[in-house]
């Protein structure tokens, strides 16, 4: 039973446009999420997170938004660059745990 | 930044074999280790969780005694695949966090691990 899930396996978006990766879960408990960016043959490199207190966090060109009534999470990269190329993680916490999503193949088109 | 390194980076190993893989954390003390294991085009699934100096916590459905973990010191964890099958070939990932919380969670570049 997936808790965590990123239902879109790949996504393709045109450079200088905005990308726009989803996540729902499905544990009310999880009290923190975060995002990670994975390149071929590399550990995650964590991007961005959010308290379950919340409802946005920004940094630079990555916001993140939460709607908890909805269990769902998603991730904006704005304007997206050909590095930002990857597989991105959505990830949930609950004890200092990380449960992840299986992941979405982010392609910016030149 | 914090570095996490990990050693090997790749290995190919006969079946039955062990293979001990390390995660280092480079420049800060981890008080907690978390040991991953990625399937081609899967999520990262949580192993086990180390703690200097006491036990792993492994998730249910990982055999301990087939996955070794050793945290003997604040900045060196083992983990140790015995008797190795083929369906033990993965990318294992280690992460290592201090004090301050799941969210300060470094990864290490992984280890790709093949079984002939």
């Amino acid at each position: 039973d997936q808790q965590v899930k990123q239902n879109s396996p790949s996504l393709s978006v045109q450079e200088g446009r905005i990308s726009i990766l989803n996540c729902d879960y499905t544990n009310s408990m999880f009290d923190y999420f975060l995002w990670y960016k994975k390149y071929p043959a590399e550990g995650p490199t964590f991007l961005i997170s959010i308290s379950s207190i919340k409802d946005k966090n920004e940094d630079g060109r990555f916001t993140v938004f939460l709607n908890k009534s909805a269990k769902h999470l998603s991730l904006h990269i704005v304007p997206s660059q050909p590095g930002d190329s990857a597989v991105y993680f959505c990830a949930a916490s609950e004890d200092d745990k990380i449960i992840f999503g299986k992941g979405t193949r982010l392609h910016i088109l030149p | 930044g914090a570095v996490v390194s990990q050693h090997p980076s790749w290995v190919i190993c006969k079946s039955g074999t062990s293979v001990k893989i390390e995660c280092r954390s480079l420049d800060f003390q981890a008080t907690t280790m978390f040991w991953y294991r990625q399937f081609p085009k899967q999520s990262l699934m949580l192993m086990a969780t180390s703690n200097e100096g006491s036990k792993a916590t492994y998730e249910q459905g990982v055999e301990k005694d087939k996955f070794l973990i050793n945290h003997a010191s604040l900045t060196l964890s083992t983990l140790t695949v015995t008797s190795a099958h083929p369906e033990d070939s993965s990318f294992y990932i280690c992460s290592a966090s201090t004090l301050a919380g799941v969210a300060t969670q470094y990864f290490g570049p992984g280890t790709r691990l093949l079984v002939l």
